[in-house]
C-alpha cells in the first residue's frame, strides 16, 4: 500500500497563502470524493481540518480550503499565522482501506 | 465531550503480543466506526485497521494483516487491537480515532507507545 506523495515541506510568511499537493492513484484521489486533510503539532495528536476533499468540520477556520483535480488534490491555507506551523498529511479511501500521505512540514517564516 | 483513551502499550520482545486498549467516552460505539493508525517515531501516519459502525466489517493494512486483530466489546464501550507476532517495524505510537462516518478520523486520542525490542 504506498502512501500518497506529498512535499516533504512548504514555507511560507505571515499574511501569504501556501498550497501542499497530494498525488495518488485513479485507484484513490483520483477515485472517490474522500479526501481529508490533518493537521499535527509536534508531540500531539494530528487534527481533522478538511474531510470529503473540501469540507470544513465544525470548528476549523475558513483559511483552510480543499480541492481536487485528478489524481491530486491540494491544501489551501490563506492568511498564513505563526500557529500553523505544524505537520499537515493527506489521506485518501481506497477499497482496501485508507491510504495517508508522507507529510508536510509547514514553516511559518 | 466526546474522548478516546488509548492504554496497553509497554516494551514487548520481538515475537511477542500485546493488547491495545480505546476506551470510549461521550459516544457509544455501536453505529460509529473507530479506527487505529500509528506513527513510528519521526515518521508518519501509517493506517493500521478500521472497524465499521455496525462491527460486521473489519479492515487491516497489508503490513498487519494476519498478525493484529481489532475487536469492540460494546458492554464496555471500548475498542481494542490484539497485536501478535511482533516485529521491530511495529515501534510506533498508536493512536486510536473516533470516525464521522467511515474513514474520516475525526476525534484521535493521545496514543500509547508500543516499543519492540530485545
Amino acid at each position: 500500500q504506498s502512501a500518497l506523495t506529498q512535499p516533504a515541506s512548504v514555507s511560507g510568511s505571515p499574511g501569504q497563502s501556501i498550497t501542499i499537493s497530494c498525488t495518488g492513484t485513479s485507484s484513490d484521489v483520483g477515485g472517490y470524493n474522500y479526501v481529508s486533510w490533518y493537521q499535527q503539532h509536534p508531540g500531539k495528536a494530528p487534527k481533522l481540518l478538511i474531510y470529503d476533499v473540501n469540507t470544513r468540520p465544525s470548528g476549523v477556520s475558513n483559511r483552510f480550503s480543499g480541492s481536487k483535480s485528478g489524481n491530486t488534490a491540494s491544501l489551501t491555507i490563506s492568511g498564513l499565522q505563526a500557529e500553523d506551523e505544524a505537520d499537515y498529511y493527506c489521506s485518501s479511501y481506497r477499497t482496501s482501506g485508507l491510504v495517508f500521505g508522507g507529510g508536510t512540514k509547514l514553516t511559518v517564516l | 465531550e466526546v474522548q478516546v483513551l488509548e492504554s496497553g502499550g509497554g516494551l514487548v520482545q520481538p515475537g511477542g503480543s500485546l493488547r491495545l486498549s480505546c476506551a470510549a467516552s461521550g459516544f457509544t460505539l455501536s453505529g460509529n466506526a473507530m479506527n487505529w493508525v500509528r506513527q513510528a517515531p519521526g515518521k508518519g501516519l501509517e493506517w493500521v485497521a478500521s472497524i465499521s459502525g455496525s462491527g460486521g466489517s473489519i479492515y487491516y493494512a497489508d503490513s498487519v494483516e494476519g498478525r493484529f486483530t481489532m475487536s469492540r466489546d460494546i458492554s464496555k464501550n471500548t475498542v481494542y487491537l490484539q497485536m501478535n507476532s511482533l516485529r521491530a517495524e511495529d515501534t510506533a505510537l498508536y493512536y486510536c480515532a473516533k470516525d464521522n462516518s467511515w474513514l474520516v478520523l475525526e476525534r484521535w486520542g493521545q496514543g500509547t507507545l508500543v516499543t519492540v525490542s530485545s
